[in-house]
């Protein structure tokens, strides 16, 4: 069973800079989807970020594009999310998630629902 | 992007009985190409991660009771615990795959009345 264990929170002023890190237990982590998902103090779930096995291809929420970049090291079992020109409403619970499958339709491939997650790392930006 | 929206935002059930929370999203996340929905409905207890409950719309996830299912097709979807338990008190959301650039609704809190 996949286990993923998240690192790299704290406090950051705005406008710093930041590296989460999710370390995953797992024999073929080349072979999963990963993802990052958020929450903000007392509010919901947002889906930050998105990544396929081989790194190849990656996707993020509006909120985050051209700030956030998520990476992999598939030879550390380990999922990336380095976060950029951090604004105060990027103070959250940052969580990795494992896509448990997927499949490709025409050369895209497509993950599906994530069914494990860290435990989160909290991440707050303040001056 | 898809944006989802349940409702209500709250819920109080007393035990034993039905609660049912809905999810709306603003496009269609039925393949058609293979029929599925590709929607997902997860449950958060307080400190805890996210729990997948069902994918697919109605395929309940392993381990979880079969009081719980899903329902709906196209941008219209239902989750449904039949007869609620205390452990049940806890925040659902729906989340679509449909795209990769994924997105949940903003959360249903379910309590005991």
């Amino acid at each position: 069973e996949v286990q993923l264990v998240e690192s790299g929170g704290g406090l950051v002023q705005p406008g710093g800079s930041l590296r989460l890190s999710c370390a995953a237990s797992v024999s073929d982590f080349s072979g999963y989807a990963m993802s990052w998902v958020r929450q903000a103090p007392g509010k919901g779930l947002e889906w930050v970020s998105g990544i396929t096995g081989s790194g190849d291809t990656t996707y993020y929420a509006d909120s985050v594009k051209g700030r956030f970049t998520i990476s992999r090291d598939n030879s550390k079992n380990t999922l990336y999310l380095q976060m950029d020109s951090l604004r105060a409403e990027d103070t959250a619970v940052y969580h990795c998630a494992n896509y448990g499958s997927g499949s490709y339709y025409n050369d895209v491939y497509y993950y599906y629902y994530m069914d494990v997650w860290g435990k989160g790392t909290t991440v707050t930006v303040s001056s | 992007d898809i944006v989802m929206t349940q409702s209500p935002d709250s819920l109080a059930v007393s035990l034993g009985e039905r609660a049912t929370i809905n999810c709306k999203s603003s496009q269609s996340v039925l393949y058609s190409s293979n029929n599925k929905n590709y929607l997902a409905w997860y449950q958060q207890k307080r400190g805890q991660p996210p729990k997948v409950l069902i994918y697919w719309a109605s395929t309940r996830a392993s381990g979880v009771p079969d009081r719980f299912s899903g329902s709906g097709s196209g941008t219209d979807f239902t989750l449904t615990i039949s007869s609620l338990q205390a452990a049940d008190v806890a925040v659902y959301y729906c989340q679509q795959y449909y795209s990769n650039v994924n997105s949940f609704g903003q959360g249903t809190k379910l309590e005991i009345k």
